[in-house]
């Protein structure tokens, strides 16, 4: 079965410096992987995705992942970070070979605290 | 941009009572789901829906579940008898197909007294 690893439940950032959020996915076949950001009393946004391709890949609002088979890895990353950029982010992970080929199978989140 | 809208934002229910979560997912789309995260924990599956049937279901989605779509346009959720442990934000999401991503509408809070 799928799962993802978010290690850290909290990242603090200073204003206009880089962010990296980082996951960590199992999966059996090749991952679809995406990113989503959660703002308070709100759903799950899109921010990016990948399924195959450029291991490099860019999304919403100036974010980036960059796919690592290797190291099972699919870090969120962002060159300048924005105090609006503070928010609950998710990633998500979906198994093409699980006979569920559907389902998302999330992290447990990791809070972005971007300070002024 | 098209979205997916949930109602009502907050239903609070006695314990034991039926509760229906309404979902009107993008247009266009045809697969849908439902969600749920209880407070302080991650996002869970409960169920997939194609095609006028359920595709898939987790563990969670026990008898006491069961999903509708009723017309063209909503996606309900029922909850036959509801425990405390129902309590959570319930998010319904729909795509077009299996390689785009899924649309979450913005939850309802289901409150189990």
């Amino acid at each position: 079965a799928q799962s993802v690893a978010q290690p850290e439940d909290q990242v603090n950032v200073a204003e206009g410096n880089p962010l990296t959020v980082k996951c960590t996915y199992s999966v059996s076949g090749n991952p679809y992987l995406f990113w989503y950001v959660q703002y308070p009393n709100r759903g799950l946004q899109f921010l990016l995705k990948y399924i195959t391709g450029d291991n490099l890949v860019k999304g919403s609002y100036g974010f980036e992942a960059e796919f690592n088979k290797s190291q099972t890895s699919f870090h969120l990353k962002k060159p300048s970070a924005l105090v609006s950029d503070s928010a609950l982010y998710f990633c998500a992970v979906r198994d093409p070979l699980d006979t569920g080929f559907q389902k998302l199978v999330f992290g447990t989140g990791t809070r972005l605290l971007v300070s002024p | 941009e098209p979205e997916v809208t949930q109602t009502p934002s907050h239903q609070v229910t006695q314990m034991g009572q039926e509760v229906i979560l309404r979902c009107v997912p993008i247009s266009n789309h045809l697969y849908f789901y439902w969600y749920r995260q209880i407070l302080g924990q991650k996002v869970e599956f409960l169920v997939s829906f194609y095609n006028n049937e359920i595709s898939e279901k987790s563990e969670i989605f026990d008898d006491q579940f069961s999903v509708e779509r009723p017309d063209g346009s909503n996606f309900t959720l029922k909850i036959r008898s509801t425990k405390l442990e129902d309590s959570a934000m319930y998010f319904c999401a729909s795509n077009l197909n299996s390689n785009q991503p899924q649309h979450f509408g913005d939850g309802t809070r289901l409150s189990i007294l």
